[in-house]
């Protein structure tokens, strides 16, 4: 079955070290994304890319980076310079049409 | 980036109650998302709308496409406790690069 797997679903991490978070999709979607999710809140633009090599700053990009190097993966490090990194943090994808996005199940990052 | 205006903000309702929540935003759309998110999980699609003043149902579920084309509600019949969880509306535009704009989320809670 296709979908979109994130990886790993918990994840802890010292402050001050960088962390990469997973994000695999066998959907053959060309545009994935990555959002944050504080309690209470919405969904927050990170980062998000339409093709292969290429990508964009969302509306927090500060403290993350991202790579595309593969249709299929789309990986986010979240870097020491995050001021507040601990949060849920949800990857989509979507085939570029009128269709919405299908998400992974997240992963929630702890930095203590 | 633009956040769609959803209201309420959170509910809490007794089991077999109806509920309904409704989206605005300032800018029109050409589909309108409502998505499912619980707790701990990645939001799943419900209902997709295309259409200015299109109607759908999905089981106990019924979403509108305003006739404005800038606003959706979504209604909940007869409700049931694995009701509970957060839903989105969402917008979006074919050809726009950032694709789908979310409201910030309606947190459902059910009460037995």
């Amino acid at each position: 079955d296709g979908g979109i797997t994130q990886s790993p679903k918990y994840l802890f991490r010292k402050e001050g070290q960088n962390v990469t978070l997973s994000c695999e999709q066998n959907l053959n979607h060309d545009a994935m994304y990555w959002y944050r999710q504080d309690p209470g809140q919405g969904l927050r633009l990170i980062y998000y890319s339409q093709i292969v090599n290429d990508f964009q700053k969302g509306d927090i990009a500060e403290g993350y980076s991202v790579s595309r190097e593969k249709k299929e993966s789309f990986p986010l490090t979240v870097t020491s310079a995050q001021k507040n990194p601990t949060a849920f943090y949800l990857c989509a994808s979507s085939a570029g049409t009128l269709y919405g996005y299908t998400f992974g199940s997240g992963t929630r990052l702890t930095v203590v | 980036g633009q956040q769609l205006n959803q209201s309420p903000q959170s509910m809490f309702i007794q089991e077999g109650e109806d509920v309904s929540m409704n989206c605005t935003s300032s800018s029109i759309f050409n589909t309108w998302l409502w998505y499912k998110q619980e707790p701990g999980e990645g939001p799943v699609l419900l209902i997709a709308l295309y259409k200015a003043g299109e109607l759908t149902s999905n089981g106990r579920l019924t979403a509108q496409f305003g006739i404005t084309r800038k606003d959706s509600f979504l209604n909940i019949s007869a409700s049931i406790p694995s009701d509970v969880g957060i839903y989105f509306c969402a917008g979006q535009n074919k050809g726009s690069a950032r694709q789908l704009t979310f409201g910030s989320g309606t947190q459902l809670t059910v009460l037995p």
